[in-house]
């Protein structure tokens, strides 16, 4: 059974400082997704990453993914007060079912 | 504008009480989806349909009912609601989920449910 697991749970950063989100599975997947929610909204697709290697971009964010080491990273760049919000990454199982991870809360401060 | 869309967006009722939280499509998407989402536990799939009249359960299907009787509706009911299914529920839907073009899914704006 597909498992996903994401960290930190809680981030905690200053604006200008670049970091890093992690998201691990468990089984093998063909594809993998980060969404964003901001407090009390729907999530928001950022990217979609289909095979081994593969990386996109959106302004300050890069997502990649490494399927021989079952780990997706959400890299942030230099950090604003608009990044503010809850990261997910998911992953569609063997059984078409949609597995997300619980979440990183990122707070950027000034 | 293409959307999805849930209504009501906040429904506050007792035990036992039938519901429906209704949910629309307007992009002829083929994928559509229910989650629940608690804290500390992100989101969880109710249920998904991959055309009209197919659905299947996901991970924590008990005590939900959908139906896709057509293609921009799938609505999810609450035979006999419990207060264990307080929670935020959203609606997703996507044109090929499956397919090698893995297009994202598209969420509706939720719905806050409390059951006393």
């Amino acid at each position: 059974e597909l498992k996903v697991e994401q960290n930190p749970l809680f981030l905690s950063m200053q604006e200008g400082k670049n970091y890093t989100i992690y998201c691990n599975y468990s089984t093998t997947s063909d594809r993998l997704y980060w969404y964003r929610q901001d407090p009390g909204k729907s999530l928001e697709s950022l990217f979609v990453l289909l095979s081994n290697g593969a990386v996109k971009q959106e302004g300050r964010l890069m997502a990649s993914l490494d399927t021989k080491a079952r780990l997706s990273t959400l890299h942030i760049t230099a950090a604003v007060h608009d990044l503010s919000a809850t990261y997910f990454c998911a992953l569609r199982g063997r059984t078409d079912k949609l597995i997300f991870g619980t979440g990183t809360r990122l707070q950027v401060f000034p | 504008e293409a959307q999805v869309t849930q209504n009501p967006r906040y429904l506050i009722t007792v035990t036992g009480k039938k519901l429906t939280v209704t949910c629309s499509q307007n992009m002829n998407h083929e994928y559509m989806s229910w989650y629940r989402q608690d804290p500390g536990l992100g989101l969880r799939q109710i249920y998904y349909s991959m055309n009209v009249e197919v659905t299947d359960k996901g991970d924590v299907p008990e005590g939900y009912k959908v139906s896709r009787k057509e293609k921009r509706n799938f609505p999810l009911i609450l035979e006999s609601p419990s207060p264990n299914q307080t929670s935020l529920y959203f609606c997703a839907s996507s044109l090929s989920f499956l397919s090698r073009a893995a297009s994202p899914l598209h969420f509706g704006n939720g719905t806050r449910l409390t059951v006393t």
